[in-house]
């Protein structure tokens, strides 16, 4: 079945440590995104790329890194420098019609202990 | 910029109930529009969609009509159920703006429907 994948489901991180989240997607489709949630609010957008190799930062961006060597995988780091990281990350992915819809991933929720 | 602007949530009904969420938008050019579902702890779901004015998208009983000349796209159901419980995102997609940016989500609106 095509989707999208992300991994774990549930990350536990110590305050100072990076931690990197996976995104995989077996739609084929160009663009993919980052997206933080916190509780009771909206998406904001984190990363975005368009194409390997390329990405672009979003009204978040500070404190996190991606990369995107595989047209599959998109995965986030979210590095110590990001003073609040306690939060649902949500992937998802999209081809290049703009009539179509995104597809996400199940989330990742992510606590700083 | 583009803009989404929903209903204020905590929306709570009792089932069977008639369902209206309210979203209007503001776009540079001609968008794409689109409700998402988001169930606890998951992500989010495609609803439904519709492409240009005058479209209408429907899934699972829930309607909603594009209408450019109010700029609105409000989603209905005639009769809520308990499993509808969850929270709902309208969206849009401009071809307009150029950028992979075009998803421009509203801020979720909380639905509650009790037995």
């Amino acid at each position: 079945d095509g989707g999208i994948t992300q991994s774990p489901k549930y990350l536990f991180r110590k305050e100072g440590q990076n931690v990197t989240l996976s995104c995989e997607q077996n739609l084929n489709h160009d663009a993919m995104y980052w997206y933080r949630q916190d509780p009771g609010q909206g998406l904001r957008l984190i990363y975005y790329s368009q194409i390997v190799n390329d990405f672009q930062k979003g009204d978040i961006a500070e404190g996190y890194s991606v990369s995107r060597e595989k047209k599959e995988s998109f995965p986030l780091t979210v590095t110590s420098a990001q003073k609040n990281p306690t939060a649902f990350y949500l992937c998802a992915s999209r081809d290049g019609d703009l009539n179509t819809e995104a597809f996400f991933g199940q989330g990742t929720r992510l606590t700083v202990v | 910029g583009n803009s989404v602007t929903q209903m204020e949530g905590p929306v709570t009904l009792s089932e069977e109930a008639f369902l209206t969420i309210n979203c209007t938008y503001t776009a540079t050019g001609y968008p794409s529009l689109f409700w998402y579902v988001q169930y606890p702890g998951e992500g989010l779901q495609l609803l439904l969609k519709a492409t240009k004015a005058d479209d209408k998208g429907s899934n699972k009983g829930f309607e909603a009509t594009y209408r450019k000349e109010t700029t609105s796209f409000h989603l209905e159901k005639g009769s809520v159920q308990v499993s509808d419980s969850a929270v709902y995102f309208c969206a849009l997609s401009d071809r307009a703006s150029g950028s992979a940016r075009q998803l421009t989500f509203g801020s979720g609106t909380q639905l509650t429907v009790l037995p």
